[in-house]
């Protein structure tokens, strides 16, 4: 069964460093997502892509957070300088049509919990 | 703008009990579509169900029965007989625009089932 991957599972870095992380989504889907799970919160989102283009990042932090996908497949979300604040689980999810259709289903991949010391 | 509460932090409850999950959303949009995910400890999104703005009709799978009521904006979890395996973390989503849009997620409700 096909599944969205992700890379590293797990990340422990230290404030003030630049960290980066993949995703691979489901072959063949357009729309994928960035989410952030702060400990104790629901996810939310970060960036929204269709293809090679953004459809929202109003939630981004652009000052420290970037994302791209430049062929439209995989995607990396870095940080950089990190804060103690980053410390949360980053969620990378994608779909079939996403924005350019009505209800596709998102799948969500496992995950890269950040530590930031 | 859309919001998804969940009232309920953390629930505790014996094994066998039922118990009811709340969920109040708000949007402006006509065409939506409200989810429920479980998250257990290792941190996976383990999808449930969805529902779209325009079938309120109630749904059963198993022990697992959800209640859409438009008209209180609610879209409300009960789990029938609970088990321990049911312990974890159960968040609500809305997602506007006839589903094109990310999800929107309610803050979460610990699930803590006692054998």
């Amino acid at each position: 069964e096909a599944e969205v991957a992700q890379s590293p599972r797990y990340k422990i870095t230290e404030k003030s460093q630049a960290v980066a992380f993949w995703c691979d989504p489901i072959s063949g889907h357009a729309t994928l997502y960035w989410y952030r799970q702060i400990l104790g919160q629901g996810p939310e989102l970060l960036v929204q892509f269709q293809d090679e283009s953004v459809v929202d990042d109003s939630q981004l932090p652009k000052d420290r957070f970037s994302a791209e996908r430049l062929k439209g497949v995989d995607s990396t979300l870095k940080i950089q300088p990190a804060e103690l604040g980053d410390s949360a689980m980053y969620l990378c999810a994608s779909s079939l049509e996403g924005a350019r259709s009505s209800y596709n289903e998102q799948f969500f991949g496992p995950g890269t919990r950040l530590t930031v010391l | 703008a859309q919001k998804v509460t969940q009232a309920q932090t953390e629930i505790s409850v014996v094994e066998k009990e039922d118990v009811t999950l709340d969920c109040v959303y708000e949007t402006r949009d006509t065409t939506y579509y409200l989810f429920w995910y479980k998250q257990p400890p290792s941190g996976e999104l383990v999808f449930l169900i969805r529902r779209n703005s325009f079938d309120e009709q109630n749904e059963i799978s198993g022990r697992y029965s959800w209640n859409f009521q438009k008209s209180t904006s609610s879209f409300n979890f009960t789990i029938t007989a609970s088990q321990v395996v049911d312990s974890a973390v159960y968040f609500c989503a809305l997602s506007e625009d006839g589903g094109r849009r990310a999800l929107t997620f309610g803050s979460g409700t610990r699930l803590q089932v006692q054998p």
